[in-house]
Order: structure tokens, then C-alpha cells, then sequence
């Protein structure tokens, strides 16, 4: 079964660091751009940042970059994020998601080509209070 | 990149049909014809509906369709059912430099 599973949400004071991981499972991972997308309480999507099936390219939305970091480890089929300086806006469900587009072609250095999200997983909280 | 607009809430009765749009702009609906649609119960994954503008995905009921005019993309759903309540959300693709742009979302209630 294609699965992605997080873990590493939980509860950090403001200004605080937390990671957050990303397992994946019945797919080749090594071939595919994953993204992830946070949604708020009570808010809608947000698409937050990307990384090529390489690691090698990555997308960061404007009210994560300087703060957020996105990599991987191929040979460990994980995902992961590293949040720092957390806000009270960061609070929110955390999700990643696999590129569709790379079931077709080479995701190598490619962040997105349109092709959406296909698998998801099934998020993990992450929650900003002193 | 301001996100896509969609209405709050549509509703329908079963067995009806009803639309979302979602409205965005030339640099992204009005660009590419690149807009995916998920379908969101509250505290499940998301599941992917429609992608390139009106392709579905394999297990995804027909029942479901997307198309596209201007920069508005719209989804339907026919023969609507008590299973489809949930929140939907469009999303399109916006370039290079901002590969993703999501919609508001909108709140189907099956009357």
C-alpha cells in the first residue's frame, strides 16, 4: 500500500524548534517530489514548501522561508521539515503530500509541474503556545 | 500570491448537481490549464479528485468532473451524495517560482 505517514508534531512555546518527519512506504520515494501543506484551525490549505525527488531543488512559501527547512534521506524513505522561530500562525495540521506528475517523468531537480498531489498523509499537529 | 477564491459554501440535495468555482488569475488558472481538486472530511487525507483541470484520477467516481473558462476553473458534482459532504479545495499550479497556489475552500452540505 502507497502510504505516507508524519510524526514529530506536538506542543513548542513561540520562537521554539520542532521537526517533522515524513515516512513513506510502497512506492519507489527516491523518484518522487514530495510537498508539504499545512492547514491552520479553522483555515484552509496552504502550500508551504517542496523538495525534488533529489533533494537538489527546493520551494519554500514567503511566510516560512528564512525559518523553515526541507530535506531528505533516500536510503531512509523520510521527508522531513525543520521548523524554527515558530509563530503562533505556524500552528496547524501538518501534511505531506506526493507529486503526482512524477509517476510520469523525472522529478530529479523538478519541485512541481502542475500535476497536483496524489498521495497524502494523515497530517500531524503542530501547536505554537507558551 | 493571494490564494484562489472560492465560495464559502454550496448545497445541494441528493441526487442534484452543484458547481464550486474557483476564481484566480492570469498568472495561474488563466495560465495553465494545471488546476487539481481535493476533497477534505475534517480529521481525514485529503483525496485527490481532479487534476490537469478535468482528469481524474483512477477510483475517483465519474460523478465528478472539472473544467476550466478564463480564469475560472469550476468542479461539479452530479447525482450528489450524503458521502460527499465535505470541504473542497481547488488548487493550481502558478509557475516555477510559486509552483502552488490552494483555493479558499468550499463547504459542500448535502441538504
Amino acid at each position: 500500500e502507497v502510504q505516507l505517514v508524519e510524526s514529530g508534531g506536538g506542543l513548542v512555546q513561540p520562537g521554539g524548534s520542532l521537526r517533522l518527519s515524513c515516512a513513506a512506504s510502497g512506492f519507489t520515494f527516491s523518484n518522487y517530489t514530495i510537498h508539504w501543506v499545512r492547514q491552520a484551525p479553522g483555515k484552509g490549505l496552504e502550500y508551504v514548501s517542496a523538495i525534488s525527488s533529489s533533494g537538489d531543488s527546493t520551494y519554500y512559501a514567503n511566510s516560512v522561508k528564512g525559518r523553515f527547512t526541507i530535506s531528505r534521506d533516500n536510503s531512509k524513505n523520510t521527508l522531513y521539515l525543520q521548523m524554527g522561530s515558530l509563530r503562533a500562525e505556524d500552528m496547524a495540521v501538518y501534511y505531506c503530500a506526493r507529486a503526482a506528475d512524477c509517476a510520469s517523468i523525472s522529478c530529479y531537480d523538478l519541485v512541481a509541474v502542475g500535476g497536483g498531489m496524489d498521495v497524502w498523509g494523515q497530517g500531524t499537529t503542530v501547536t505554537v503556545s507558551s | 500570491q493571494s490564494a484562489l477564491t472560492q465560495p464559502a459554501s454550496v448545497s445541494g440535495s441528493p441526487g442534484q448537481s452543484i458547481t464550486i468555482s474557483c476564481t484566480g488569475t492570469s498568472s495561474d488558472v488563466g495560465t495553465y490549464n494545471l488546476v487539481s481538486w481535493y476533497q477534505h472530511h475534517p480529521g481525514k487525507v485529503p483525496k485527490f479528485m481532479i487534476y490537469e483541470g478535468s482528469k481524474r484520477p483512477s477510483g475517483v467516481s465519474n460523478r465528478f468532473s472539472g473544467s476550466k473558462s478564463g480564469n475560472t476553473a469550476s468542479l461539479t458534482i452530479s447525482g450528489l451524495q450524503a458521502e460527499d459532504e465535505a470541504d473542497y479545495y481547488c488548487c493550481s499550479y502558478a509557475g516555477s517560482s510559486i509552483p502552488y497556489v490552494f483555493g479558499t475552500g468550499t463547504k459542500v452540505t448535502v441538504l
